[in-house]
Formats: C-alpha cells, sequence, structure tokens
C-alpha cells in the first residue's frame, strides 16, 4: 500500500518561500510522476506541479515562475519550494502520485493527507 | 488555457441516479478521471481513463467521455455519495487541469 505523508511549516509570512516535503512509503518512487496539489480554503483543485523519476519536472504555467519541485530518491521524499507568497498562496497542500497511461491517460491514484499552509505576518 | 467546466450542485433522491457532467473543448478525445472528496478528506479517485473503477470503488460508479462532455454516473445514491466530486484531465500545453467541482446532495 502506497502512502505519502507531507510535512513542513504552516505558517509562513507573506513574501517568504513555502517548503513542504512529501515522504513516500510503500513505493521505491523510481517510476511515476510525484506531485503538487493544492486547494484554497472552500475552493477547488488546483495542479502545482510535479517531477518524474528522472527529474523532468513540469508547472503549471502561472505559477512556473515561483515554483521549484525536487526529489531525493534516498529518502524516499520529494519537496516543493513556492517562492514570494501572498495570501493567495494560503490552501490545503496535498502531494500526490501520478500515473501516466497510455495515450495522455493521467491519474492521481495515491493521495497524501492534506497540510494546510496560512500565509500571514 | 484548456478549461474543464462542472456544474456547481446536483441534488438528487435516495436510490435514484445521479450524474455529474464535465466540459471541455474536444474533452472526448482526452482521458477524463473523476475524484471524490469528502469534508476534510483527500480526493478519492473514483472512475480513471473514463470509465475504468480503481479496486474498492463499487460497481455503482461509472462513466463515460463523449464529444465535449464526461459524465460520472452513481446509481443507487444514499447519503454516503454526499461529496464534492471534480473532474480532471491532461492538456498537452497546459498540463493536469481539473475541473472546478460538483457538490452532490442526497435528500
Amino acid at each position: 500500500q502506497v502512502q505519502l505523508q507531507e510535512s513542513g511549516p504552516g505558517l509562513v509570512k507573506p513574501s517568504e518561500t513555502l517548503s513542504l516535503t512529501c515522504t513516500v512509503s510503500g513505493d521505491p518512487i523510481s517510476s511515476d510522476y510525484w506531485s503538487w496539489i493544492r486547494q484554497p480554503p472552500g475552493k477547488g483543485l488546483e495542479w502545482i506541479g510535479y517531477i518524474y523519476f528522472s527529474g523532468r519536472t513540469n508547472y503549471k504555467s502561472s505559477l512556473k515562475s515561483r515554483v521549484s519541485i525536487s526529489l531525493d530518491t534516498s529518502k524516499k521524499q520529494f519537496s516543493l519550494k513556492l517562492s514570494s507568497v501572498t495570501a493567495a498562496d494560503t490552501a490545503v497542500y496535498y502531494c500526490a502520485r501520478g500515473i501516466a497511461g497510455y495515450s495522455s491517460s493521467w491519474y492521481f491514484d495515491y493521495w497524501g493527507q492534506g497540510t494546510l499552509v496560512t500565509v500571514s505576518s | 488555457s484548456y478549461e474543464l467546466t462542472q456544474p456547481p450542485s446536483v441534488s438528487v433522491s435516495p436510490g435514484q441516479t445521479a450524474s455529474i457532467t464535465c466540459s471541455g473543448v474536444k474533452l472526448g478525445e482526452k482521458f477524463a478521471s473523476w475524484y471524490q472528496q469528502t469534508p476534510g478528506q483527500s480526493p478519492v479517485l473514483v472512475i480513471y481513463e473514463d470509465s475504468k473503477r480503481p479496486s474498492g470503488i463499487p460497481e455503482r460508479f461509472s462513466g463515460s467521455n463523449s464529444g465535449n462532455t464526461a459524465t460520472l454516473t452513481i446509481s443507487g445514491t444514499s447519503t454516503m455519495d454526499e461529496a464534492d466530486y471534480y473532474c480532471q484531465t491532461w492538456d498537452s500545453s497546459s498540463g493536469v487541469v481539473f475541473g472546478g467541482g460538483t457538490r452532490l446532495t442526497v435528500l
């Protein structure tokens, strides 16, 4: 059974960098797309980006200038950094395993429990 | 950028069939997935590749995708199906795209 667990500060000051880590168990993290998704309070899901096990990344275009996702296969962890945060970045942040099937099929089969990050001074 | 549109809410009587739609340009030429999210919980995958059910998801959940619309159908609904449902696809230009979500009420 694959399990993902987010960790990191629950409060970040405006203009600073949000940093979260996702620890994976039950999967060697040597394939698939390791992803971050967020959900502002009371709103819908927003994909942030992913890192492939090879190290290749892909980010949502509107966040690309502020986002970085990295992977540490030895620790079975992947991390999110989001710079220059504002109150609009307040959200529950989820890590998830993305599966890319044939012919552009794509879905998330395992999700972490989510962690609320509040941006406030 | 590619967009998916869902109705904000759908209501159904217990035991009846609920249909939740997801619209996007030529969505039928892509694959659609669906997630169920109950309050305070993480999303759960209920349909992938238009109509496939992950292990553990009841047969009451089914999906289809044609033209510009993907549809999640839940038969024999009960209050345990009350949740927010999100559709999702992959677009070559936009990456992963989620719909805005639909609140299903069973009453």
